[in-house]
Parts: C-alpha cells; sequence; structure tokens
C-alpha cells in the first residue's frame, strides 16, 4: 500500500540559509500535519491543512511557513534557520470526510532529518 | 488543554516477560488516544487506537491497551514481549474532531524506552 512520502530524507543547511521540505501524502488523503521531533523528545505538531486551507497551528515559528498544493502535496518552508531548528520533521496524512462519523487515523511518513550547522 | 503524562520515560525488561507502559491524559473534552512505536531512525507507526466503545483495544504485534476513563489512564500492555520491541513508545491524544469523520491535531507524551534483554 501506498505510504506518506517525504522529501529529502535527510537535509544539511549552515545557519541563516533557507529549507524546503515536501510531503506527499497517501492517495486520497485531504489533510496533512507537520510535526517537530528534536532530539530525543516527542513529536511537536506545527501546522496542519485541510482542503488546501490551514487547519489548525501550533508551535511553529514565524520564520516557517507551509502550504497545501493542488493535488494536496504539502511543502515546509523554512527561514533564517537556526542551531534549533535541527530536528526529525514529519509529515501525517488523514482522510477526514465531513460527511460520515467515522474517524480515520494519521499516517506518518518517515521524516526528514534536518541539520543546522 | 490537553496533555499527556507518560510516567516511565525507560522501561527495562527480560525477553518473553510481560510488560506495561504507562501512560495519563488529561482533557476537558472527549478525546481520542493513540500508542504510536518508534524504532530508531524510523517514522512513527501507529500500535493501536481508542475512539469508541470497547474499552479494551487490541493492536498490532501483539500490544493491547485499556481506556480508563476514571483514571484518566491508557496503559498498553503485552504479555510476552521480544527483543524486536525494543524501541520507543508514545502515547497521544486528540481532541474529538471539530466535525464529523475529521481528526484534531495529536498531542504526544514524552515517550517510553522500551528496552527487551535476552
Amino acid at each position: 500500500a501506498a505510504g506518506v512520502i517525504q522529501s529529502p530524507r535527510h537535509l544539511i543547511k549552515e545557519k541563516r540559509e533557507t529549507a524546503t521540505l515536501k510531503c506527499y501524502p497517501i492517495p486520497r488523503h485531504d489533510t496533512v500535519y507537520w510535526y517537530q521531533q528534536g532530539p530525543g523528545q516527542d513529536p511537536q505538531f506545527l501546522i496542519s491543512f485541510y482542503e488546501k486551507m490551514q487547519s489548525d497551528k501550533g508551535s511553529i515559528p514565524d520564520r516557517f511557513s507551509a502550504q497545501q498544493f493542488s493535488d494536496y502535496h504539502s511543502e515546509l518552508n523554512m527561514s533564517s534557520l537556526e542551531l534549533g531548528d535541527s530536528a526529525l520533521y514529519f509529515c501525517a496524512s488523514s482522510f477526514t470526510d465531513s460527511g460520515t462519523s467515522g474517524a480515520y487515523e494519521q499516517f506518518f511518513g518517515p521524516g526528514t532529518r534536518l541539520t543546522v550547522l | 488543554a490537553q496533555s499527556v503524562t507518560q510516567l516511565d520515560s525507560q522501561v527495562p525488561v527480560f525477553e518473553e516477560a510481560p510488560v506495561e507502559l504507562r501512560c495519563n491524559y488529561s482533557s476537558s473534552v472527549s478525546v481520542y488516544l493513540f500508542w504510536y512505536v518508534q524504532y530508531p531512525n524510523q517514522g512513527l507507526q501507529l500500535l493501536l487506537k481508542y475512539l469508541s466503545g470497547s474499552t479494551l483495544v487490541k493492536g498490532i504485534n501483539g500490544f493491547e491497551a485499556e481506556f480508563n476513563k476514571s483514571q484518566t489512564s491508557f496503559h498498553l500492555r503485552k504479555p510476552s514481549v521480544h527483543i524486536s520491541d525494543t524501541a520507543e513508545y508514545f502515547c497521544a491524544v486528540s481532541d474529538r474532531p471539530l466535525f464529523s469523520g475529521g481528526y484534531n491535531k495529536l498531542i504526544f507524551g514524552a515517550g517510553t524506552r522500551l528496552a527487551v534483554h535476552p
């Protein structure tokens, strides 16, 4: 079965540089979530999109922005990178059907490991 | 605000022994509860989830969890662990969605590192 695809898997950047992380959800999934997991920490919610609109926002720095495109893939743009941005960034996708009472789980991608030097 | 507390940061156990990983949550609204497993350098894999109905939930790899509303707990158990169960385990909570079928963000606990020894 198709899974969530994240690219790149590894990324090394210098301080003050920019980075773009990409997430391709499972086909027919319309909701994308981004999480940040620092070294030895639990994943922290950053932002989510439903049908290309931002649906929720967590502890995402102003230096970061994200969007969901017409094909439902999402990109997380990170500018003025800091050492503290080094982390594993997960994308998760789910299918949100507003017409049913069912609930659909979040499927996580393998993550992008960002290292800021 | 929601929060999740995993009471043990590390749990060492011998192979074939039973194990329980503890999780307590706090929320002012009805919630969904999840357990995820993370193997080294890998993503998060769903073990099991509680949405409604029976309070005893069975998941993959022989794991099960029991939802206890009065104690606001969702402890994970396995009767006999294997070396391959060595991993980080995360308990997570989500508010009931804003609309039917929807999901809200997951709030994770700090994780419990399960180390299975031969």
